[in-house]
């Protein structure tokens, strides 16, 4: 069975540009999770979606949004880029239909995005 | 709220070496799950177990063992005669009931030296 996909693997963008980035999460997998990773804050939840509906959001600016679509497949984007959303943006799946965490998050290999 | 704490931000020991690396977590739910994950340079994370908070028992899976002690909030995860391939930084992570959301420590960074 595949893994989690995400598209593009590396992004560079200015500052003030918006980016969109994509996850395909395992097949029959309908809950999909973003994280942030940076050096200083670590790894931190974005948000969560599940039957394209978000379920959870973490302490993120509006500039951060996401969707999910009817097969699963999640965009994440971010507007007016600023030089601090440079970071690894991970993406996770799982079941969904037994949440709260009675299943295990799988992760995709992210997106490095730097913003100059 | 929840929150995971990595003491030990880099670790390292030369191959066949034993090492431990350090979980405390808090939180206030009675229902929660611990996790580890390995990552490697590629990026991704890597999923290693799941404990739920009422299975205290110990786990070992080959080289890899974990030891959960609710009574000192305390997860570990002890890698046995360490290899190179080891190298990575591992990440233990809460996830309480209701919660949806993972929280993670900072991270150990592991290297093993041949």
């Amino acid at each position: 069975k595949a893994g989690v996909t995400q598209t593009p693997r590396y992004l560079i963008k200015t500052r003030g540009q918006q980016v969109t980035l994509s996850c395909s999460p395992i097949s029959g997998h309908r809950s999909v999770s973003w994280y942030q990773q940076t050096p200083g804050q670590g790894l931190q939840f974005l948000f969560e979606y599940f039957s394209e509906t978000q379920r959870n959001k973490g302490n993120f600016p509006g500039r951060f949004s996401g969707r999910q679509f009817s097969n699963s497949r999640s965009e994440m984007n971010v507007s007016t880029l600023e030089l601090g959303d440079s970071a690894l943006y991970l993406c996770a799946s799982s079941l969904g239909a037994s949440r709260p965490a009675e299943e295990t998050q799988y992760f995709g290999p992210g997106t490095r995005l730097l913003v100059l | 709220a929840q929150k995971v704490t990595q003491a030990q931000t880099e670790i390292s020991v030369v191959e066949k070496e034993d090492v431990t690396l350090d979980c405390v977590y808090e939180t206030r739910d009675t229902t929660y799950y611990l996790f580890w994950y390995k990552q490697p340079p590629s990026g991704e994370l890597v999923f290693l177990i799941r404990r739920n908070s009422f299975d205290e028992q110990n786990e070992i899976s080959g080289r890899y063992s974990w030891n959960f002690q609710k009574s000192t909030s305390s997860f570990n995860f002890t890698i046995t005669a360490s290899q190179v391939v080891d190298s990575a930084v591992y990440f233990c992570a809460l996830e309480g009931r209701g919660a949806q959301k993972l929280v993670f420590g900072q991270g150990t960074r592991l290297t093993i030296n041949p």
